[in-house]
């Protein structure tokens, strides 16, 4: 059983600064990497996937992934109010493999 | 584009009912997902159609809860019948054949009491 491991939070960061989000999965054989955002009472919406090990960027958000010590993680810089959501950390095998999800991350931007 | 359709939205019912959701995926997208997500928790994969056949079931209830996906398009699931541990946001999602995303819908939020 896979499994995906996120702390809940809450997260608090100032606007303006960087807000780091931490997972971790059990699965060695675990092949791609998902970061959602969930917004109160919405669906989920991909943020970014990366499959390699290192960086992605893409606009304000880097996610960074560290396939040997099974982490993952996703900054967000210059953090704004709108990014205030539940961040969801989502990993996949091959092929069809389904995805497990983490149980998220809440994350409040300060003004 | 279109997003994924779900219906109802909103459902209260008592324990020991019956329930039924319905889901249009994207125009296009092969595969489809039905999550469960409990309050405080990620979704859960509870069924992954590809076209028309099932992929994925593992973990979808089989003695409570039923899906199909006729024709590679609709889909419904359905609980028969209903406990209190149901209550949860179902989540519709597509995606293409093979594709990264997916595509989740508005849901529909589950009340058993």
């Amino acid at each position: 059983q896979k499994e995906v491991e996120q702390n809940s939070g809450p997260l608090s960061v100032p606007e303006g600064a960087i807000a780091s989000l931490n997972c971790t999965y059990s699965d060695r054989g675990s092949q791609s990497f998902f970061w959602y955002r969930q917004y109160s009472g919405k669906s989920p919406e991909l943020i970014m996937f990366i499959y390699s090990n290192g960086d992605k960027e893409d606009g304000r958000f880097t996610a960074q992934l560290n396939k040997a010590s099974q982490y993952v993680s996703l900054l967000i810089r210059d953090s704004q109010p709108s990014d205030s959501a539940t961040y969801l950390c989502a990993v996949k095998g091959f092929g069809n493999e389904k995805l497990t999800f983490g149980t998220g991350t809440r994350l409040t931007i300060i003004p | 584009e279109a997003g994924v359709a779900q219906s109802p939205r909103y459902k209260i019912i008592e324990k020991r009912q019956s329930v039924a959701f319905w889901c249009n995926p994207i125009s296009g997208h092969a595969t489809l997902y039905w999550y469960q997500q409990i309050l405080g928790q990620g979704p859960k994969l509870l069924i992954q159609f590809q076209n028309n056949g099932v992929v994925d079931d593992s973990q979808l209830p089989k003695d409570r809860f039923s899906a199909e996906r006729l024709k590679g398009v609709d889909s419904t699931l359905k609980i028969q019948p209903a406990k209190l541990e149901d209550s949860a946001v179902y989540l519709c999602a597509s995606s293409y054949l093979g594709g990264h995303e997916q595509y989740f819908g508005p849901g529909t939020r589950l009340t058993v009491t």
